[in-house]
């Protein structure tokens, strides 16, 4: 069974640009999770998503935004890049809580960095 | 508010010793659940354990389990015979019933000496 994909696992933006990240879950599971990662501020929930609706949102400004596909895949977009945006994103999917499941797997990652 | 504490940013273990990982958490929603991650240098986080708060017994995987002491509200990760593949970074997590997010500790990174 493939694990969780996330593309691209690198990428480098400037300041000011947009960027979209992409998140393909396990096959089945309808649940997907984001979360920003930094030395500073370490792990932090960004939004998840089930079956193609928003369940959840982490306090994080109006930038960040996401959405979630009939098949599950998920992207998640952060528009007018800040510096401070630089940090490994993760995507993490799971059946769901209203399965009764509360394991996530985890994707790789995508680092962003923004210059 | 919700919070998940560990103490020990970094420590070392010899190989083979069991190890213990401090975890503390502050919630007033009686319903939540408690999950140990694994990061290794890789960065892919690995699901290790999870606690319900209304489970009566404590939670094993394999070579994991977790010391939940509700009182004291402490979720302390128990790693036996330790290897040195285990040296990594370790995550505690807490979701609430009522936030329904998880939070996570800022982690504790542990060094498996051969």
């Amino acid at each position: 069974k493939a694990g969780v994909t996330q593309t691209p696992r690198y990428l480098i933006k400037t300041r000011g640009q947009q960027v979209t990240l992409s998140c393909s879950p396990i096959s089945g599971h309808r649940s997907v999770s984001w979360y920003q990662q930094t030395p500073g501020q370490g792990l932090q929930f960004l939004f998840e998503y089930f079956s193609e609706t928003q369940r959840n949102k982490g306090n994080f400004p109006g930038r960040f935004s996401g959405r979630q596909f009939s098949n599950s895949r998920s992207e998640m977009n952060v528009s007018t890049l800040e510096l401070g945006d630089s940090a490994l994103y993760l995507c993490a999917s799971s059946l769901g809580r209203l399965a009764g499941v509360e394991e996530q797997y985890f994707g790789p990652g995508t680092r962003l960095t923004v210059t | 508010a919700q919070k998940i504490t560990q103490t020990q940013p970094g420590m070392f273990v010899q190989e083979k010793e069991a190890v213990t990982l401090d975890c503390t958490y502050d919630t007033s929603d009686p319903s939540y659940g408690l999950f140990w991650y694994k990061q290794p240098s890789s960065g892919e986080m690995i699901f290790l354990i999870y606690q319900g708060s209304y489970d009566q017994q404590n939670a094993t995987e394999g070579r994991y389990s977790l010391n939940f002491q509700k009182a004291r509200k402490s979720a302390n990760l128990v790693i036996s015979a330790s290897q040195l593949g285990d040296s990594a970074m370790y995550f505690c997590a807490m979701r609430t019933n009522r936030d329904d997010k998880i939070i996570f500790g800022k982690g504790t990174r542990l060094h498996i000496l051969p």
